[in-house]
């Protein structure tokens, strides 16, 4: 157990439709990122939260958003789904925002019908 | 532009041999690397880490070696046993940024 947690397990929606994917970083860490791992893929890096501010953005479509709140928990909004947005989205943690290692959640798979 | 790369979708090796994982990358800035290991229906853990200080990193059965020149880290499993069986990432990051770059992986089996 990483101490990252991420709700739902998983998501099943049509196209067009908008879900939110939550997470919660480990005690202590400030920094949360989002990846996704589509079949067979590796993990593409999404967006890097640290202490409630953007900090890094990676292959992050515009339909998608983040957010890290107060209490460092954070959401990843997805809308105007499509098929090809299926995926397993994972979140991790990490204390600072350097080259800490990143501890990951169980992740969140979607599935857009 | 794949900047990490793991040419071997899959290995397969005995229970007790070593397991041989490699990972190529492209951008000479990279400068810390590591490897995560993922079973199915679980997020990706870590395993072990290099700074490109050292060219070598142990702990335990696992060991990093970088090869700086050719941009090339692989990591040996020794002795391999079957709960080593997951998919292994590498993955790399260079100072100042903020994300990891990671490969798409090696599916290991190791046979019992």
């Amino acid at each position: 157990d990483s101490g990252v947690t991420q709700t739902p397990k998983h998501l099943i929606t049509a196209t067009g439709q908008r879900v939110t994917l939550r997470c919660s970083p480990r005690s202590g860490d400030l920094s949360v990122y989002w990846y996704q791992q589509s079949l067979d893929q590796g993990l593409q890096f999404l967006i890097q939260y640290y202490n409630g501010e953007e900090r890094a953005k990676g292959n992050i479509l515009e339909r998608f958003s983040a957010q890290q709140f107060p209490d460092l928990h954070s959401e990843l909004n997805l809308s105007s789904l499509e098929l090809g947005d299926s995926a397993l989205y994972f979140c991790a943690s990490s204390v600072t925002r350097g080259t800490d290692t990143q501890y990951f959640g169980p992740g969140t798979r979607l599935t857009v019908l | 532009d794949q900047q990490v790369k793991q040419n071997s979708p899959s290995l397969s090796v005995q229970e007790g041999r070593i397991s041989i994982l490699n990972c190529d990358y492209t951008n000479s800035m990279f400068d810390y690397f590591l490897w995560y290991k993922k079973y199915p229906a679980e997020g990706p853990t870590f395993l072990i880490s290099i700074s490109s200080i050292k060219d070598k990193n142990e702990d335990g059965r696992f060991t990093v070696f970088l090869n700086k020149s050719a941009k090339h880290l692989s990591l040996h499993i020794v002795p391999s046993q079957p709960g080593d069986s997951a998919v292994y990432f590498c993955a790399a990051s260079y100072s100042g940024t903020y994300k990891y770059i990671f490969g798409t992986g090696t599916r290991l089996k190791v046979l019992a």
